[in-house]
């Protein structure tokens, strides 16, 4: 079946530095979708993406879908103690499949 | 809008016995989805629906049923608890697909 491996497992960085998690199918994806959650917390949308090779930016967020639909990156730049969480990428449509996530922890 | 709600909150049960987490969304939507989350594991679908009525498996619906009866909500039930099924659990709901899954707060359960 469809599977989404997602890479680091964990990321330690040091508050400013910045912070990239990889998320790569075994299929080609019509959209995929990032979530973020927070210690404690429940996953929260932060954006989709569709079309192929697109990059959409949200502050110092910055998500890429591959030119062949089978990969996708987020980018932190400057990371700060607002972005510690598990970050999730998913894909696609009704039945979202969920990578492993990356594990952000940023040491002020 | 209280988005989407899910109850109890914690839980804490012994091997064998039987249990029922409720899901319930003000949204409208369509989609409501089960996952499980286990550290390192990620999140894992165990049952969803497409609309009331309808339900459907997902990666790992051994040991869970679902009932879909009202639009609004959406029952997850444990007939014989396990121990590999402490877990936390969330509920999702989306309009349609593909559009964003809104979660609820998760429900902490324990078996011994």
């Amino acid at each position: 079946g469809q599977q989404v491996m997602q890479i680091p497992q964990y990321q330690h960085v040091q508050e400013g530095e910045d912070f990239t998690t990889y998320c790569n199918s075994s299929t080609t994806l019509s959209n995929i979708q990032w979530y973020k959650q927070r210690p404690g917390g429940h996953p929260v949308f932060l954006i989709q993406l569709v079309k192929s090779g697109e990059v959409k930016k949200q502050k110092r967020l910055t998500f890429q879908f591959g030119e062949a639909k089978k990969n996708s990156s987020l980018h932190i730049t400057a990371t700060q103690t607002t972005d510690v969480g598990t970050y999730f990428c998913a894909g696609p449509g009704g039945k979202l499949i969920f990578g492993q996530g990356t594990e952000l922890s940023v040491k002020p | 809008n209280a988005g989407v709600t899910q109850t109890p909150k914690f839980r804490v049960l012994k091997t064998g016995q039987s249990m029922t987490l409720l899901c319930a969304q003000d949204m409208n939507h369509e989609y409501m989805y089960w996952y499980r989350q286990d550290p390192g594991m990620g999140l894992r679908l165990i049952h969803y629906s497409v609309g009331e009525g309808t339900t459907a498996k997902g990666e790992v619906p051994d040991g869970y049923n679902v009932s879909r009866l009202k639009k609004q909500n959406f029952l997850l039930g444990l007939e014989s608890a396990a121990p590999s099924q402490t877990s936390v659990y969330f509920c999702a709901s989306t309009k349609t697909t593909p559009y964003e899954q809104y979660f609820g707060p998760g429900t902490r359960l324990t078996v011994t």
